[in-house]
């Protein structure tokens, strides 16, 4: 089982649509959960943290369910601009080794 | 710009030249990642570093790769005698000490390696 899983995508979605991602990750004893977006040809930009209460940036809101082990990022109202390859990223024991990155989502959106 | 800054951009090379690839970590981050991504594919990762210490180098290749963080200056990510097969995106990345719980590693913008 791979540590950290990701819907394989892609998705294609109209604008203005509400999008879900999921991650699944291994190791129950993981710490820290990161969304990143990255777009093609340029570096991972961090989206936004994941914490236990879940959290929520305008129209992104990430949630952590440590029981079942996932992750999710909501996309409300979504934009052209938001079309990219979005990144699960799980750090595993918070020690700098097992910082780990999903394969990611593709997402289009569609005008 | 108080980023992680990458340089060069782009790095074209011939087979059996060597690679050099530099990254100055983000101001007060003393802790550097790198990672290769080939096209249409994910991030690898390579090799963590701290100040003058590898830390985990379980994804790097044995043969004709090292990396170093020296005391001062920038860490670098050395590729030897390098083949066609290393072209591809470097990123580098860096953190605050991520033993502190919920730190993100922040990325530069990559060097693209070509080699004709």
């Amino acid at each position: 089982r791979k540590e950290v899983e990701q819907d394989p995508g892609p998705f294609n979605v109209p604008e203005g649509a509400t999008v879900a991602f999921n991650c699944t990750y291994s190791n129950s004893a993981s710490q820290s959960f990161f969304w990143y977006r990255q777009d093609c040809r340029k570096e991972p930009k961090l989206l936004m943290s994941v914490y236990s209460s879940g959290n929520e940036d305008g129209r992104f809101t990430a949630q952590l369910n440590r029981a079942s082990q996932y992750i999710s990022l909501l996309i409300r109202d979504s934009k052209l601009s938001d079309s990219a390859t979005y990144l699960c990223v799980v750090n595993m024991d918070n020690y700098g080794q097992n910082f780990v990155f999903g394969p990611g989502t593709r997402l289009s959106v569609l005008p | 710009n108080a980023g992680v800054m990458q340089n060069p951009r782009h790095l074209v090379r011939r087979r059996g030249q060597e690679a050099r690839l530099r990254c100055s970590p983000m101001k007060g981050h003393s802790h550097v990642y790198w990672y290769r991504q080939l096209p249409e594919e994910g991030l690898k990762f390579m090799v963590y570093l701290q100040k003058e210490n590898i830390i985990d180098e379980s994804g790097m290749p044995k043969e004709r790769f090292s990396a170093e963080f020296p005391k001062e200056g920038p860490s670098i990510l050395r590729i030897q005698q390098v083949v066609r097969g290393d072209s591809a995106a470097y990123f580098c990345a860096s953190s605050l000490n991520p033993v502190a719980g919920n730190q993100p590693q922040h990325f530069g913008d990559g060097t693209r390696l070509s080699i004709l």
